[in-house]
């Protein structure tokens, strides 16, 4: 079944213990990103990868980091968090160009 | 620069009702427009989405969404509510030649009642 997976789907941490949400897709796709999402925002780019070890920032990446080391996954770390991060955040993938995006379920983030 | 206005932050139906949400899109170049579907404690789901062919897209469900470039809008429309049409509702814009950056607009939450 083609998907996008995260881990953990809910998470509650501190502020500054560093944490890792993992996102996998299994439809080879080269564009990965990730987003979060609060309400009456919407949902807001963090950073995007267009393929295996190239990445650029979102609309919103102060404070998260991502790597692309193989082409399914594209994790997202939180060195320091801060209560400001607790949010909703999906990853995301598709093939290159304005193509559908398919989304994770969703990872529930409280920093304390 | 891109952008997406959605009108109205909820929108509430009886069953069997005409659907109506509406989208305002902001955009120099020609645009790939989406509508993703959200379900309480899940991902988005495609909808439909516009990309230069018809301007009159359908999409799952029975929904369909009409571009009108003079209004600069794509409004989602679905000729009779389901109450399992109940959830939030997400415009989206992105850019032919762009690198697939999607824009969202705030979202609309759809009730539907009985």
């Amino acid at each position: 079944e083609a998907q996008v997976t995260q881990n953990p789907r809910y998470l509650i941490t501190v502020t500054g213990k560093k944490l890792t949400v993992t996102c996998s897709q299994n439809m080879n796709h080269e564009y990965m990103s990730w987003y979060r999402q609060d309400p009456g925002l919407g949902l807001r780019q963090i950073y995007y990868s267009m393929n295996v070890e190239v990445t650029d920032k979102g609309d919103v990446p102060e404070g998260y980091k991502v790597s692309r080391k193989e082409k399914r996954n594209f994790p997202l770390i939180l060195e320091s968090p801060s209560p400001n991060q607790t949010s909703l955040y999906f990853c995301a993938s598709s093939f290159q160009g304005p193509d559908t995006q398919y989304f994770g379920p969703g990872t529930r983030l409280t920093v304390l | 620069a891109q952008s997406v206005t959605q009108l109205g932050s909820h929108v509430s139906v009886s069953e069997g009702a005409l659907v109506l949400l509406r989208c305002n899109y902001s955009s120099s170049v020609p645009p790939y427009l989406f509508w993703y579907v959200q379900y309480p404690n899940q991902g988005l789901q495609l909808l439909l989405k516009y990309t230069s062919a018809a301007t009159l897209v359908k999409g799952i469900n029975g929904f369909e969404a009409e571009f009108k470039k003079s209004e600069t809008s794509f409004h989602l429309t679905k000729p009779s509510a389901h109450m399992s049409d109940a959830a939030e509702y997400f415009c989206a814009v992105s850019t032919v030649g762009g690198y697939n950056k999607l824009i969202f607009g705030a979202g609309t939450r759809l009730a539907v009642h009985p």
